[in-house]
């Protein structure tokens, strides 16, 4: 089945620093990619839609410069959390999606990434 | 705005029990909708897609059924296992334009006890 990986799994930063999480699909091409945060106990929450080569969509609430996504190749999308601070710990995940994937619409997740800003 | 609920936010049951997770969304104006399992500090893992079109689906001993009308999906489990244990989320796929965005509902967190 189709495989995405994100890097790194986890990462302890100081606040104010920023910290860059990959999201790659492995064996598909993925023309969107999508970035959830969940909050321990909580469900997944959207946070934007990447599309390769043009600026990702955001969702309301969602402050696009302190979460900067780049989306430069059909396997690769990046979220940068700027100056980090400890409200944005969370648990990071992405998913990809392609209509080449075998299910039109279906989307392939990421393994997440623990974020944790002292 | 697409609301999903799940039902029962937790759920205990002995090996070997059939059991039944019920999602609804308030908006039948859906795309489709993704059953997916989430063991605690991983990722998801699909389980079964139903298109919109679709009744149900089945993988093994998990069998989905969508009613679009009444807003509702079940996830079936049959023989239920300990490894069975782990939270199952629920997504909708939007109704319009094929965005693929996903609503997630809280989930089911299940435990399987031997």
């Amino acid at each position: 089945g189709a495989v995405v990986s994100q890097h790194p799994s986890w990462v302890i930063c100081k606040s104010g620093t920023s910290v860059k999480i990959e999201c790659r699909s492995l064996d598909f091409q993925a023309t969107t990619m999508f970035w959830y945060r969940q909050f321990p106990k909580q469900s997944l929450m959207l946070m934007a839609t990447s599309n390769e080569g043009s600026k990702a969509t955001y969702e309301q609430g969602v402050e696009k410069d302190k979460f900067l996504i780049n989306h430069a190749s059909l396997t690769l999308s990046t979220l940068t959390v700027t100056s980090a601070h400890p409200e944005d710990s969370s648990f990071y995940i992405c998913s990809a999606r392609s209509l080449l994937a075998g299910v039109l619409n279906e989307q392939f997740f990421g393994p997440g990434t623990r974020l944790t800003v002292l | 705005k697409q609301e999903v609920t799940q039902i029962p936010a937790a759920l205990s049951v002995p090996e070997g029990e059939n059991l039944v997770l019920n999602c609804s969304f308030t908006d039948s104006a859906i795309y489709n909708l993704q059953w997916f399992r989430q063991d605690p500090g991983k990722g998801l893992t699909s389980l079964l897609l139903i298109q919109s079109s679709q009744r149900e689906q089945t993988s093994g001993r998990l069998n989905a059924s969508l009613d679009k009308s009444s807003g509702r999906s079940t996830l079936y489990i049959a023989a239920s296992q300990p490894g069975d244990s782990a939270t199952y989320l629920c997504a909708v796929g939007g109704g319009s334009g094929n965005t693929g965005k996903l609503i997630f509902g809280q989930g089911t967190t299940l435990q399987v006890k031997p």
